[in-house]
């Protein structure tokens, strides 16, 4: 099993629709839980930490459920600036200071 | 401005060759890393380095050498055996262990 796995997609999402992507991970004991921002041929960037309580920043919301080991990302109010690849990132099971990347979920926004 | 850079941003190079990458962070990181890329890929760890003058291979190491003797500096070399060295190649920094990893602009590798 891999370590983080996400529907690639690409999620079309009409602008001003809301979309929404899981991501799970393999290791039960995983401690730190992101979601990075891709641009194409751009590196990637932090969008949130994900919280055990679950976190929002505007119009982005990320949760956390640890007994299903999964995390997930909700997009609001789509705008056309959002389209990129959202990577989800979990530390990695072999116990170093090492994280995992997923292979990212593709936000297409459409007018 | 603190943050991560990486030189050159495109790098065209014979078969053969041996090549290093830059990699230079400000932002007093202890941890650096080296990431690939390939198109529609997830990032896959090379080399890591959690401490001066100390480096653990990542997942793909082979053909790929790596040194820290500064902090703030990480060089990656793709050496010629290295059997697919095409790809994008991103550098990392992080402040604490599991912490957010900050990621430089990357360099684009082409090796024909």
């Amino acid at each position: 099993r891999k370590e983080v796995e996400q529907d690639p997609g690409p999620f079309n999402v009409p602008e001003g629709a809301t979309v929404a992507f899981n991501c799970t991970y393999s290791n039960s004991a995983s401690q730190s839980f992101f979601w990075y921002r891709q641009d194409c041929r751009k590196e990637p960037k932090l969008l949130m930490s994900v919280y055990s309580s679950g976190n929002e920043d505007g119009r982005f919301t990320a949760q956390l459920n640890r007994a299903s080991q999964y995390i997930s990302l909700l997009i609001r109010d789509s705008k056309l600036s959002d389209s990129a690849t959202y990577l989800c990132v979990v530390n990695s099971r072999d116990g170093n200071n090492r994280l995992a990347f997923g292979k990212g979920n593709q936000v297409v926004v459409i007018p | 401005d603190g943050g991560i850079t990486q030189s050159p941003k495109y790098l065209f190079r014979k078969e053969g060759q041996n090549v290093t990458l830059s990699c230079e962070q400000n932002l007093n990181h202890d941890a650096m890393y080296w990431y690939r890329q390939d198109p529609g890929q997830g990032l896959r760890l090379i080399y890591y380095s959690q401490i001066v003058n100390d480096f653990q291979k990542g997942d793909i190491a082979e053909g790929y050498s790596v040194s820290r003797e500064k902090k703030e500096s990480f060089p990656l070399t793709v050496t010629s055996a290295q059997k697919n060295p095409t790809a994008f190649y991103l550098c990392a920094s992080t402040k604490e262990t599991w912490g957010e990893q900050y990621f430089g602009p990357g360099t684009r590798l082409t090796v024909t």
